[in-house]
């Protein structure tokens, strides 16, 4: 089975800094890599993903992850927030498109003007 | 992209009484749909995971008696929250698979369930 550990809850972080999000994995096989990002009493909304290919992608709002299989890592960087970045992240793994999505705990984002 | 709505986003209900949640893709068939629980300030949890036709699988610890799904289409998927309590207030969230091979799946926006 696998699983994903994002170890911190709650990241403050001031406007225009940088910021990285931490998520390790852990899995037998080859998984599947998400972040999707919810802002308060919304869904989940795909941020971006890692199936094959780059280990570097990017979504468009300028956030970007790095696929690290020997440190099975997929942590989530932005080099400058912005106030509107302020949302619980959540790091995801799946086995395949029809496998059940196993999420993190979730690291709050905290964007302090 | 692909949409996944929910119907009701909000709904209270007494305790006692039943609700049902619709999940529906709006753009693309699904062949397989999840349903998540998220309680406060935590991650989401699996539920049960819904394949159109078939019986759904539901996670260990999940009373399939109490949450009752129906995945009848290829588009709808739903849950119904039998004899609801209190305890069963929460944000519930749906999410749907394509056959496109995307290996995303697509979330609804969710509905919050509270019981009297």
């Amino acid at each position: 089975a696998q699983s994903v550990t994002q170890l911190d809850s709650q990241v403050p972080v001031f406007e225009e800094a940088p910021v990285e999000l931490r998520c390790n994995y852990s899995s037998s096989v080859s998984v599947y890599l998400f972040w999707y990002v919810q802002y308060p009493n919304q869904g989940l909304q795909l941020l971006l993903k890692y199936l094959s290919g780059s280990t570097l992608v990017e979504s468009i709002n300028g956030f970007e992850a790095e696929f690290n299989k020997s440190q099975t890592s997929f942590h989530l960087r932005k080099p400058s927030v912005h106030i509107s970045d302020t949302a619980e992240y959540f790091c995801a793994v799946t086995l395949g498109g029809y496998q059940k999505v196993t999420f993190g705990t979730g690291t709050k984002l905290q964007v302090i003007p | 992209g692909a949409v996944v709505s929910q119907h009701p986003s909000r709904v209270i209900c007494k305790s006692g009484t039943s609700v049902k949640i619709e999940c529906r893709s709006l753009d693309f068939q699904a062949t397989t749909m999840f349903w998540y629980r998220q309680f406060p300030k935590k991650s989401l949890m699996l539920m049960a995971t819904s394949n159109e036709g078939s019986k759904a699988t539901y996670e260990q610890g999940v009373e399939k008696d109490k949450f009752l799904i129906n995945h009848a289409s290829l588009t709808l998927s739903t849950l119904t929250v039998t004899s609801a309590h209190p305890e069963d207030s929460s944000f519930y969230i749906c999410s749907a698979s394509s056959r496109d091979g995307s290996y995303e799946q697509y979330f609804g926006p969710g509905t919050r369930l509270t019981v009297t």
